[in-house]
């Protein structure tokens, strides 16, 4: 099975922190994936990775970055955190495009609460 | 700006009834449309997806229909039972770098025993 596992199921910072996300896949996928979930705005893509080191921005990168140094792992960095980036944080990740199967597994996220 | 448009928000249904939640997208070059289910403190996962050149796909009681001219597709439950009340959201994608996908707002549906 699939595996995508996020570092925290609940965070609590304070305003202006610096906030670091972690994602670990299993699966040895080349492409992974950061969204924000909001009530009734669906799932938004922040940034996305289709390789170590590689990285692009998604449809709301402002406020965020991302960092991939191993295949496995994806970070999201909240510079300085802000209270409208209170949300739910999901990672996924899938097979490059090639693959016929263009699935993205997700892992079961991270509701951040900034103070 | 959204591109993919989803309907309803929420969806009460009588168990044993059809469901059906609709999605609308705007870019002609999505070429990949899959519907995620999620229950409530999971990720997504896929349940079903079609691409553009079939019309109709069916897995168990789930189908899509998929209307290419009128750049609609629609998820149907038949027999809907009260274990499949969760949140839905359609998506579509281009190909590209990782095949991103952009989801539609999500269906919020409540299957009634």
């Amino acid at each position: 099975d699939v595996k995508v596992t996020q570092s925290s199921r609940y965070l609590v910072k304070r305003t202006g922190e610096k906030v670091f996300l972690e994602c670990v896949q299993d699966m040895d996928h080349e492409n992974m994936f950061w969204y924000r979930q909001d009530p009734g705005l669906g799932l938004r893509l922040i940034y996305f990775s289709y390789d170590v080191k590689m990285k692009e921005k998604g449809d709301i990168p402002e406020g965020y970055s991302v960092s991939r140094e191993k295949k496995e792992r994806f970070s999201l960095i909240l510079e300085s955190a802000s209270t409208n980036q209170t949300s739910m944080y999901l990672c996924a990740s899938s097979f490059p495009p090639r693959d016929p199967s263009y699935e993205q597994y997700f892992g079961p996220g991270t509701r951040l609460t900034v103070t | 700006q959204q591109q993919v448009k989803q309907s309803p928000q929420s969806l009460i249904v009588q168990k044993g009834g059809i469901s059906i939640i609709n999605c609308a997208y705007e870019n002609t070059a999505f070429d990949y449309f899959p519907w995620y289910q999620q229950f409530p403190g999971k990720g997504p996962a896929l349940l079903i997806a079609i691409r553009p050149d079939v019309s109709e796909k069916k897995e168990g009681r789930f189908t899509i229909s998929f209307n290419k001219s009128a750049k609609q597709f629609s998820l149907h439950i038949m027999d809907s039972q009260p274990g499949d009340s969760a949140t839905y959201f359609c998506a579509a994608s281009i190909g590209g770098s990782a095949r991103q996908l952009t989801f539609g707002s999500g269906t919020q549906l409540t299957v009634l025993p």
